[in-house]
């Protein structure tokens, strides 16, 4: 079946470093990939979206790319905060028609120090 | 800004009690899903519903579990007799059917 694989974490940075998360997807077909946010004690909430491939997704100075060659969707962001400090998800969509159901990778746990 | 919303924030119950969970999705969306998030584990698909009906159900969702959108705009997960192992962060999200989910902020169900 349709997975995702995330690398693991935590990925602890100074504030402004470069930032990537790696993500690897497996599926049958094309599916739309997804990156969610979750800040601490909250519920997730959608970062940035790809439906096709080459498409760029981008959102609050993050970027990702969907490349279909190598299946991946790596999440990038230039320089960092504190603020930024979350667990990310990366996700696939799976369905037909209006109804997707999301497959989730295990998330990636950012920590960013002043 | 329209948000998906559930109620409790917290639920403790004791073992073999029933639950329901609550959620009000965004007024018009079609598309209606539950996850489960087992603490420090990844996000769980459980099931999603349309036009009144399952549309699909993971393993997880099994007879102890049901859905109900009982009056237009509430979506219920209803556990019939918990367990332990269900004890976890339950989220409804909701779509137009865009691909676009948006989840609300979760219930957290502690089993004792």
């Amino acid at each position: 079946g349709n997975s995702v694989t995330q690398m693991e974490g935590p990925v602890t940075l100074s504030e402004e470093a470069f930032l990537t998360i790696n993500c690897t997807y497996t599926a049958t077909g094309y599916p739309s990939l997804f990156w969610y946010v979750q800040y601490p004690g909250e519920g997730l909430q959608l970062l940035l979206k790809a439906t096709k491939a080459d498409d760029k997704g981008s959102n609050k100075g993050f970027e990702a790319t969907y490349r279909k060659e190598t299946t991946s969707f790596h999440l990038e962001k230039g320089s960092v905060q504190v603020s930024d400090s979350a667990v990310y998800f990366c996700a696939l969509s799976e369905g037909s028609g209006g109804y997707n159901k999301l497959i989730f990778g295990a998330g990636t746990r950012l920590a960013v120090h002043p | 800004e329209p948000e998906v919303t559930q109620t409790p924030s917290h639920q403790v119950t004791q073992m073999g009690q029933e639950v329901i969970l609550r959620c009000v999705p965004i007024s018009n969306h079609l598309y209606f899903y539950w996850y489960r998030q087992i603490l420090g584990q990844k996000v769980e698909f459980l099931v999603s519903f349309y036009n009144n009906e399952i549309s699909e159900k993971s393993e997880i969702f099994d007879d102890q579990f049901s859905v109900e959108r009982p009056d237009g705009s509430n979506f219920t997960l209803k556990i019939r007799s918990t367990k332990l192992e269900d004890s976890a962060m339950y989220f409804c999200a909701s779509s137009y059917g865009t691909n676009e989910q948006f989840f609300g902020p979760g219930t957290r169900l502690t089993v004792l």
